[in-house]
C-alpha cells in the first residue's frame, strides 16, 4: 500500500494570517492524483483542492492553494487569511490510476481569534 | 441533491450482534467506498466497488461484508460485531474519470460494547 504522510497531528494560526500544512507521500508511480480533504467538526468530508501529477501549476481554489513538489514528492496546504470557519481536520489523500485513495492521518487546526 | 446518504448515523450494538450500514448515491457514480475512521489513524479502506457487480477487499476488511445491490447502493455488513469495530464508518463514492475525487456522506457513529 501507498503511503501518505502528515507529521503536524496539530497546528495553530492567528485569524487572518497565513498557515502551511505539510503531506509527503510514497510511491513509484509517475501518473498520480493528490487531493486534500476538511473534515469540520460536523463530521463531513469536504474537498477542498486537487492536484494532478502531470501539471507543473501548483492547483489554487480562492484562498487555499498547494505547493506540489513532485520529485521530492511533497504536497503541501497553504492556507492564506485564515478564517474562524478554516478550523477543522485536514486530510491529505493520493491516487493513482486505479481506484484506490490513501490517506495520512490527519492534522488539526485551530484558528485563534 | 442529496448527494451520498447513509442510515443510520448512530448505532448501539452488543458484542456479537449483527448490523448493515446501508448507502445510496444520487449522482450515477459507478465507484464506492467503505472507510472507517479511527483517532490518529486517519480513514481506511474497508472494501470498495470500482463498478456494479464487483467488489474488492481494501486494507481492513476482516470482519466485514459488503454488497453492491445496484448502481446506487453499497452496504456494508458485520455479522458478529466486537468492540475493535467502535469506529466512524464512511462511505464514499466516485464518477470513473481519472481526476474525480471522492464524494463522502456523514457518516456512521458505531459502537459496540
Amino acid at each position: 500500500a501507498q503511503t501518505v504522510t502528515q507529521s503536524q497531528p496539530e497546528m495553530s494560526v492567528q485569524e487572518a494570517e497565513t498557515v502551511t500544512l505539510s503531506c509527503t507521500y510514497d510511491t513509484s508511480e509517475s501518473d498520480y492524483y493528490l487531493f486534500w480533504y476538511k473534515q469540520p467538526p460536523s463530521r463531513q468530508m469536504i474537498l477542498v483542492i486537487r492536484q494532478e501529477a502531470y501539471k507543473q501549476q501548483n492547483a489554487t481554489e480562492n484562498r487555499f492553494s498547494v505547493n506540489f513538489q513532485k520529485a521530492a514528492k511533497s504536497f503541501s496546504l497553504k492556507i492564506s487569511d485564515s478564517q474562524l470557519g478554516d478550523a477543522a481536520m485536514y486530510f491529505c489523500a493520493y491516487r493513482e490510476t486505479g481506484n484506490q485513495f490513501y490517506f495520512g492521518t490527519g492534522t488539526s487546526l485551530t484558528v485563534i481569534p | 441533491n442529496a448527494g451520498v446518504t447513509q442510515t443510520p448515523k448512530f448505532q448501539v450494538l452488543k458484542t456479537g450482534q449483527s448490523m448493515t450500514l446501508q448507502c445510496a448515491q444520487d449522482m450515477n457514480h459507478n465507484s464506492m467506498y467503505w472507510y472507517r475512521q479511527d483517532p490518529g489513524m486517519g480513514l481506511r479502506l474497508i472494501y470498495y466497488s470500482a463498478s456494479e457487480g464487483t467488489t474488492d477487499k481494501g486494507e481492513v476488511p476482516n470482519g466485514y461484508n459488503v454488497s453492491r445491490l445496484n448502481k446506487r447502493e453499497f452496504s456494508l455488513r458485520l455479522e458478529s460485531a466486537a468492540p475493535s469495530q467502535t469506529s466512524v464508518y464512511f462511505c464514499a463514492s466516485r464518477r470513473r474519470a481519472n481526476t474525480g475525487e471522492l464524494f463522502f456522506g456523514e457518516g456512521s457513529r458505531l459502537t459496540v460494547l
